[in-house]
């Protein structure tokens, strides 16, 4: 299964939105209602901030969305904090009961 | 839940590497639940190595299927991971996490601290 396809850095100021989307096929993004995304800052462990394409576990700020269209899936930061600096990964369950990351994106705040 | 990942922090090319998750909180064997490992090189993304299911069964990377082995013990609630064949590319954080496949949720949703494994002669 190939690393689903993300762009390697997003940049913005603080207060504004940004979207990083997350590409694979039909055999992975476009097949299931499975995608999470985590966050993970510098020397910490990844964590989770959307399951299911569009869920919030709890605790998670609601500056967090996620989307789906297609074999394509989105997370929106909304009002950018300084906070969100970080790197950013989308994951999806596959048509042979394995999972997959993308290969992480680095948000910046200007 | 909590689940912590164990072994040695370095080993040389060539060796097999085993890594064990001690989990507490969940049972592997309730319907939906899972482990996987997932390993991340410095500087680099996160990559799905393997995971093991509630009725044992084992699912693998395609790419490292060959030299990798998930197994469990449910009784110390534990799940092992070998890598056999490691190679210095494989240096890299190793992390197990918490999988669920059931109504509400689908993924990976608590992870380890992760553990540091240096590959090097």
């Amino acid at each position: 299964q190939s690393a689903l396809t993300q762009p390697a850095s997003v940049s913005g100021s603080p207060g504004q939105s940004i979207t990083i989307s997350c590409t694979g096929t039909s055999r992975d993004i476009g097949g299931y209602e499975y995608v999470s995304w985590f966050q993970q800052h510098p020397d910490k462990g990844p964590k989770v901030i959307i399951y299911d394409v569009s869920n919030r576990p709890s605790g998670v700020s609601s500056r967090f969305s996620g989307s789906k269209s297609g074999n394509t899936a989105s997370l929106t930061i909304s009002g950018l904090q300084t906070e969100d600096e970080a790197d950013y990964y989308c994951a999806s369950f596959t048509s042979i009961n394995t999972w997959v990351f993308g290969g992480g994106t680095k948000v910046a705040v200007l | 839940v909590t689940l912590r990942e164990s072994g040695p922090a370095s080993v040389k090319p060539t060796q097999t590497l085993t890594l064990t998750c001690t989990f507490s909180g969940f049972s592997l064997t309730t319907g939906g639940m899972s482990v996987s490992w997932i390993r991340q090189p410095p500087g680099k993304a996160l990559e799905w190595l393997a995971h093991i299911d509630w009725d044992g069964d084992q699912y693998y990377t395609t790419s490292l299927k060959t030299r990798l082995t998930i197994s469990r013990d449910t009784s110390k609630n534990q799940v092992v991971l070998t890598m056999a064949n490691m190679d210095p590319v494989d240096t890299g954080t190793y992390y197990c996490a918490r999988t669920k496949t059931d109504f509400y949720y689908h993924g990976m949703d608590v992870w380890g601290p992760g553990t540091t494994v240096t590959v090097s002669s």
